[in-house]
């Protein structure tokens, strides 16, 4: 079974400028998770989609950041304009969703982004 | 809001130490709560989970158990391998509903050696 996939692994922007990442989820899976993971810490949640509606995105810095996951599948994290502070691993995750609620979450690789 | 707090790390053992990582947690309710383990160089996976009081997780010889009287989930193993170094996060989710998020702790950085 394939896992959550990422792209990019690994990307350098200078502050001020926009990046995208890039996840798709394992196939049949209806809840999709964004993370932001700063270096020492654990990971936060920014953004939880089920199928293609938000369930939450409180902790989303809404002013920079956005998030769609179009047909409930693949799903892209924007950060316009960057800041040095966004230098993090975003984790992207997915889990199946049935009537008692959510299976385990399954984790990508992430994308190590660093602000300069 | 729900926290996770874990014990400051990092943390070195020999091999076929005994390892004890504690890990508290605050949340309403009873939450579901969960180890995941971060192997260098790969994605988060989860090691072990346990979704009521007095349930135990288990997996590759790691143990922990939900004490809800000292809102607690210590992960142990009685006898570490160098393959076990890698990153541990405590995390929570709410029991029940569609908002699953999970809440980590900072995590803690095992390193075991020969």
């Amino acid at each position: 079974e394939a896992g959550v996939a990422q792209s990019p692994r690994y990307k350098i922007i200078e502050k001020r400028q926009s990046v995208a990442f890039w996840c798709n989820p394992i196939s049949g899976h209806a809840t999709l998770y964004w993370y932001q993971q700063i270096l020492g810490q654990g990971p936060k949640l920014l953004i939880q989609f089920q199928n293609n509606g938000v369930v939450d995105d409180s902790q989303l810095p809404k002013d920079r950041f956005s998030a769609e996951r179009l047909k409930g599948v693949d799903s892209t994290l924007k950060i316009q304009p960057a800041k040095l502070e966004d230098s993090a691993v975003y984790l992207c995750a997915s889990s199946s969703y049935s009537l008692t609620g959510n299976t385990e979450a399954f984790f990508g690789q992430g994308t190590r982004l660093t602000v300069v | 809001g729900d926290s996770v707090t874990q014990m400051e790390g990092p943390v070195t053992l020999s091999e076929e130490a005994f390892l004890t990582i504690n890990c508290t947690y605050t949340a309403t309710g009873y939450p579901s709560l969960f180890w995941y383990v971060q192997y260098p160089g790969e994605g988060l996976q989860l090691l072990l989970k346990a979704t009521k009081a007095d349930d135990k997780g288990s997996n590759k010889g790691f143990e922990a158990t939900y004490r809800k009287e000292t809102t607690s989930f210590h992960l142990e193993k009685g006898s570490v391998q160098v393959s076990d170094s890698a990153v541990y996060f405590c995390a929570l989710s709410p029991a029940t509903g569609a908002n699953s998020k999970l809440t980590f702790g900072k995590g803690i950085t095992l390193s075991v050696r020969p």
